[in-house]
């Protein structure tokens, strides 16, 4: 139980696109779902929490215009990274939880910008 | 602001040993404390989860500790194997609703 998809688990884009990144919640409701990013050979960093049907909360420093973040359902969160750029090429990981409970990872999405 | 650290940063051994790798975390408030294992270019899997009211957990060669009031974690590995062979990232989490603060993780090398 508590399994996570990502889709797409790989993806090259081009500079200047957009890139849509989902995440599901498969045998449970995710009322809050985590995006983290990692560079190469770095830890995850938390880029934002978002709770279903409400605004996500961004962390310092990353661009809320830029990395869009939908809840719109209690088993899907996306990410959207606008204009993507070279340094945008990361992987990013989403994990999902029902309340307090503890949460489970998806199994990443590399993007590489081109 | 709960800060995570990882010592060594990597680490290099030949079958069989055991080891030890450990995780520090600056506030001692924390909720539980988790290990993980990633694979290079994968997502994360679960290994041990303390909570905070807890001292060990144990899953086969696997024995993390928790001592909260000193902010310190260990993950010890037995007989190490080189399917061992990954980064280990420790991560705790303040409340039952936060997120998890990751260190940088240790990247094991087991040599067969």
């Amino acid at each position: 139980g508590a399994v996570v998809s990502q889709h797409p688990s790989r993806v090259i884009c081009k500079s200047g696109t957009s890139v849509k990144i989902e995440c599901r919640s498969l045998d449970f409701q995710a009322t809050t779902m985590f995006w983290y990013r990692q560079f190469p050979k770095q830890s995850l960093m938390l880029m934002a929490t978002s709770n279903e049907g409400s605004k996500a909360t961004y962390e310092q420093g990353v661009e809320k215009d830029k990395f869009l973040i939908n809840h719109a359902s209690l088993t899907l969160s996306t990410l959207t990274v606008t204009s993507a750029h070279p340094e945008d090429s990361s992987f990013y990981i989403c994990s999902a939880r029902t309340g307090a409970r503890v949460g489970s990872f998806g199994p990443g999405t590399r993007l590489t910008v081109t | 602001k709960q800060e995570v650290t990882q010592i060594p940063a990597a680490l290099s051994v030949p079958e069989g040993e055991n080891l030890v790798l450990n995780c520090s975390f600056t506030d001692s408030a924390i909720y539980n404390l988790q290990w993980f294992r990633q694979d290079p270019g994968k997502g994360l899997t679960s290994l041990l989860l303390i909570q905070s009211s807890q001292r060990e957990q144990t899953s086969g060669r696997l024995n993390a500790s928790l001592d909260k009031s000193s902010g310190r974690s260990t993950l010890y590995i037995a007989a190490s194997q080189p399917g061992d062979s990954a980064t280990y990232l420790c991560a705790v989490s303040g409340s039952g609703n936060t997120p998890l603060v990751f260190g940088k993780g240790t990247r094991l090398s087991v040599i067969a």
